[in-house]
């Protein structure tokens, strides 16, 4: 049974520490993306990575690291010079090459207090 | 500076009646467009998309249509029925770049 997994479904934190967001596929997928979504707005990227150990900053990385160690395996790490953490995280992949499709996980919903 | 803008928010419509999505787009380079679902608390799911060398695309009850010289593109779903109550957003891209531009999307309420 193929696809994306991503945990915990809910995080909750204190501000000034930083978290790690786990996103794992099993679909043999080479790309893989990290998005936020806030109330009223789009997808917006964080950071992608087309094959592994590169990745390339998305439109709003700062206050985000990630890495790229396995093909499965792409985690984002929140540090605490996000100033507004506090959004619904979605990991995303895509084969290589020319689909176009992004296949998305459930998400998970980071709080910050 | 958002390329792909949805300019209505939400949308009511009653069961069995036509849902029409609109969307627009500010980049001539995009030439592949692409509409999600999403539930509350869950990824979003691909619907069905378009490339640009066609107008018109047909799924079932989803149908998304392309005009290039308007930059606009929009989802028809006939009949709608309460499953199709969700966020729907637009989506595009060039066809060389792994990058999605989304919209704020759409939430569609199908009222029985």
């Amino acid at each position: 049974d193929g696809g994306i997994t991503q945990s915990p479904k809910y995080l909750f934190r204190k501000e000034g520490q930083n978290v790690t967001l786990s996103c794992e596929q099993n679909l043999n997928h080479d790309a893989m993306y990290w998005y936020r979504q806030d109330p009223g707005q789009g997808l917006r990227l964080i950071y992608y990575s087309q094959i592994v150990n590169d990745f390339q900053k998305g439109d709003i990385a700062e206050g985000y690291s990630v890495s790229r160690e396995k093909k499965e395996s792409f985690p984002l790490t929140v540090t605490s010079a996000q100033k507004n953490p506090t959004a619904f995280y979605l990991c995303a992949s895509s084969p290589q090459g020319a689909s176009y499709e992004q296949y998305f996980g459930p998400g998970t919903r980071l709080t910050v207090t | 500076d958002q390329q792909v803008k949805q300019n209505s928010p939400s949308l009511s419509v009653q069961e069995g009646r036509i849902s029409i999505l609109n969307c627009d787009y500010t980049n001539s380079m995009f030439d592949y467009f692409l509409w999600y679902k999403k539930y509350p608390a869950e990824g979003p799911t691909f619907l069905i998309s378009i490339s640009s060398i066609k107008d018109k695309n047909e799924d079932g009850r989803f149908t998304v249509f392309l005009n290039k010289s308007a930059k606009h593109l929009s989802l028809h779903i006939v009949p709608s029925q309460p499953g199709d109550s969700a966020v729907y957003f637009c989506a595009a891209k060039r066809s060389n770049d792994y990058k999605l531009s989304f919209g704020a999307g759409t939430t569609v309420t199908v009222r029985a």
